[in-house]
């Protein structure tokens, strides 16, 4: 269990650009969520798949951002035409759901993302 | 609507001191209630969690968080500081349906005098 891994953990782009980010979850879990966390402030809820299904998104995802999970396995997520305002750390985690487990969600070191 | 309130954005504390942290939440019944503390450019690292049964949880690195369900609070405290427990910490709520997601509280930064 190398725990939930993303990269890149930094990434600096010009206002325009398009970014993707990496999440691989720890293997055995169905559930991977992606949250948004800003300068001095707690994550907030993006998306989250079970499987490779997506099933809520937030209305802080806008248009302009996109993710998957094919496979039920990694998940990208991508930004395109960022903005100024994308700046921001992107969390990933992932989690179990059964009874035992209770879906504790664990997190990754997050891509901090900067907007030129 | 859901929501986790941390009313200390900042706390500083000198080494071997005790501290609490304070954590308040709105539902309208109990939730998954977890700890969670950041160090700077790092991800989130669980301390404990609470599902039901004993209201005094333990966790790791000697914290320990009481739920108060009359309070809707869920404290975290730590008998003695240490200079290493310099940090943010994020209290979060899960409601237990549907997505799961974790509603987290703005977070207090510890800053620990030596």
């Amino acid at each position: 269990d190398t725990g939930v891994s993303q990269n890149p953990r930094h990434k600096i782009t010009k206002r325009g650009q398009n970014v993707t980010f990496r999440c691989d979850p720890i293997s055995e879990h169905n559930r991977l969520y992606w949250y948004r966390q800003t300068l001095g402030q707690g994550p907030e809820f993006l998306t989250y798949f079970q499987n490779e299904a997506q099933l809520e998104k937030s209305r802080l995802l806008s248009d302009r951002f996109s993710a998957e999970r094919p496979k039920g396995s990694f998940s990208t997520l991508e930004i395109q035409r960022t903005e100024q305002g994308d700046s921001a750390m992107y969390l990933c985690a992932s989690s179990l759901l059964s009874v035992e487990a209770k879906n504790i969600q664990y997190f990754g070191a997050g891509t901090r993302l900067s907007v030129l | 609507a859901q929501s986790v309130t941390q009313p200390d954005i900042h706390i500083t504390v000198s080494e071997g001191a005790s501290l609490e942290l304070r954590c308040n939440y709105s539902y309208g019944a109990t939730p998954y209630l977890f700890w969670y503390v950041q160090s700077p450019g790092q991800g989130l690292q669980l301390l404990l969690k609470y599902f039901s049964g004993d209201t005094l949880v333990q966790g790791i690195k000697g914290f320990e968080a009481e739920f108060k369900r009359s309070q809707s609070s869920f404290n975290l405290r730590k008998p003695s500081v240490h200079w290493s427990d310099a940090a943010e910490y994020f209290c979060a709520v899960v409601y237990t349906s549907g997505t799961y997601k974790y509603i987290f509280g703005t977070g207090t930064r510890l800053k620990v005098l030596a």
